[in-house]
């Protein structure tokens, strides 16, 4: 069974307006940690936005905040104020207390800004 | 001057050849980490070295060889590949290698083609 779920393959959002990634994820484990990358087309993994299962306020950074709903297992990125460099893949990804497991990422979501 | 930083940026080689792919980290983290990105999939974790030794072994086949010297680089070594191998591989790094919060920090990745 996939571990995490991004079933957006692409998105179209218009500049300066707010856009919202979805991301559900799957584990038995109590302590784990959810991330969001950022891939543009020279391919380095860009890190965003971390939180963990124990965090009772959803993480901001900057213009991204994560919208944490843990009953749903649902983890999705929010980016305020689209900006045309924000055209890129993004995924999401999760690290699991238990075993030696590091990240295990999405399929990505695919996210065009239109000015 | 990057974080992580892959050499060569793309390759493309024939399926007798052998190369190397060469990654350097200069963030002093403890944990190096080969991905594979093939389209349409999610990222696959091939090897995990934790302070220099191996850790992961994610039943990559026998043709793509780690090779960990010290915490600092890591390479991998090609040997007879196939087409399908064709793919963006990413190489990381983590200041850790337990925790649920361990960041992971990527290079730019080598994309490789094999002909």
């Amino acid at each position: 069974a996939q571990k995490i779920t991004q079933t957006q393959p692409g998105m179209f959002v218009q500049e300066k307006e707010a856009v919202t990634l979805d991301c559900t994820y799957d584990t038995s484990d109590q302590s784990y940690g959810l991330f969001w990358y950022k891939q543009p087309s020279s391919g380095e993994m860009i890190f965003l936005i971390y939180q963990g299962s124990y965090d009772e306020q959803n993480a901001t950074e900057g213009r991204y905040s994560l919208n944490f709903q843990k009953a749903r297992k649902s983890a999705n990125l929010v980016i305020s104020a689209s900006q045309l460099g924000d055209s890129a893949m993004y995924f999401c990804a999760m690290r699991e207390a238990s075993g030696n497991t590091p990240l295990v990422f999405g399929k990505g979501t695919r996210l065009s800004v239109i000015a | 001057e990057t974080g992580v930083t892959q050499t060569p940026r793309h390759l493309v080689m024939g399926m007798t050849n052998k190369k190397s792919l060469k990654c350097e980290q200069h963030l002093g983290h403890n944990a190096m980490y080969w991905y594979k990105q093939s389209a349409k999939k999610p990222l696959e974790l091939m090897f995990v070295y934790s302070l220099e030794e191996r850790v992961e072994n994610n039943s990559v086949p026998s043709r793509f060889s780690p090779e960990c010297p010290n915490s600092s680089h890591l390479f991998l070594h090609l040997h007879t590949l196939q087409p399908e191998d064709s793919a963006l591989y990413l190489c990381a790094s983590s200041q850790g290698f337990q925790g649920t919060n361990e960041k992971l920090f990527f290079g730019s990745g080598t994309q490789l083609s094999v002909l």
